[in-house]
């Protein structure tokens, strides 16, 4: 069953705390991307890879970091420094075409208490 | 620089109506255009894109879309609607010439609402 996998589907966050969010994919992609969702305001890049061992900064990188050690892999970390961070966090994946369709997973919610 | 606009946040029908969301879009090369479905609090999934050829592109679901250069526009359409197709629909562009990352430019999302 080939597909993107984010984990957990619900992650509750204390102010000051660093947490990782999880995407897994089997889809043999080699590029890779991070989205954050807000209310009104459609999806915005936080950061993409288009290959292992390397990623770039999206539109909206700041408080975020990435790793992207494995071609299946490439989790997300929501640091303290971002001071907004509650949202709905979208991973996708696709193939290195201009024509590739891009897929995502089920996505994170992410709430600060 | 590539951009794309969905100039209603709601669109209303009603079940049997056809539909149509609008998008409009802007590159500087070729456009390569998206539409993706949200449920509530779920992922995006794919309904349907423009790579070349035909203007009148089909996608799941009964979903289509129509493709105008002229206007700039890739409006989707369905002829009848369904309560179930209410949901969250964006359009999404990506520009031939754009440098790396095939990155997608995303709209801001419309509202459909079906109602009996």
């Amino acid at each position: 069953d080939g597909g993107i996998t984010q984990s957990p589907k619900y992650l509750f966050r204390k102010e000051g705390q660093n947490v990782t969010l999880s995407c897994e994919q089997n889809l043999n992609h080699d590029a890779m991307y991070w989205y954050r969702q807000d209310p009104g305001q459609g999806l915005r890049l936080i950061y993409y890879s288009q290959i292992v061992n390397d990623f770039q900064k999206g539109d909206i990188a700041e408080g975020y970091s990435v790793s992207r050690e494995k071609k299946e892999s490439f989790p997300l970390t929501v640091t303290s420094a971002q001071k907004n961070p509650t949202a709905f966090y979208l991973c996708a994946s696709t193939g290195t075409g201009f024509t590739d369709t891009q897929y995502f997973g089920p996505g994170t919610r992410l709430t600060v208490l | 620089a590539q951009s794309v606009a969905q100039p209603e946040d709601q669109v209303n029908v009603a079940e049997g109506n056809p539909l149509t969301v609008k998008c409009t879009y802007s590159v500087s090369g070729n456009p390569y255009l998206f539409w993706y479905v949200q449920y509530p609090n779920r992922g995006l999934q794919f309904l349907l894109k423009y790579i070349t050829g035909d203007n009148l592109v089909k996608g799941s679901y009964g979903f289509e879309a129509e493709f105008n250069k002229s206007q700039t526009s890739f409006h989707l359409k369905k002829p009848s609607a369904l309560v179930s197709d209410s949901a969250l629909y964006f359009c999404a562009v990506r520009d031939s010439i754009t440098g790396g990352g095939n990155k997608l430019t995303f709209g801001t999302g419309t509202q459909l609402k079906v109602e009996l």
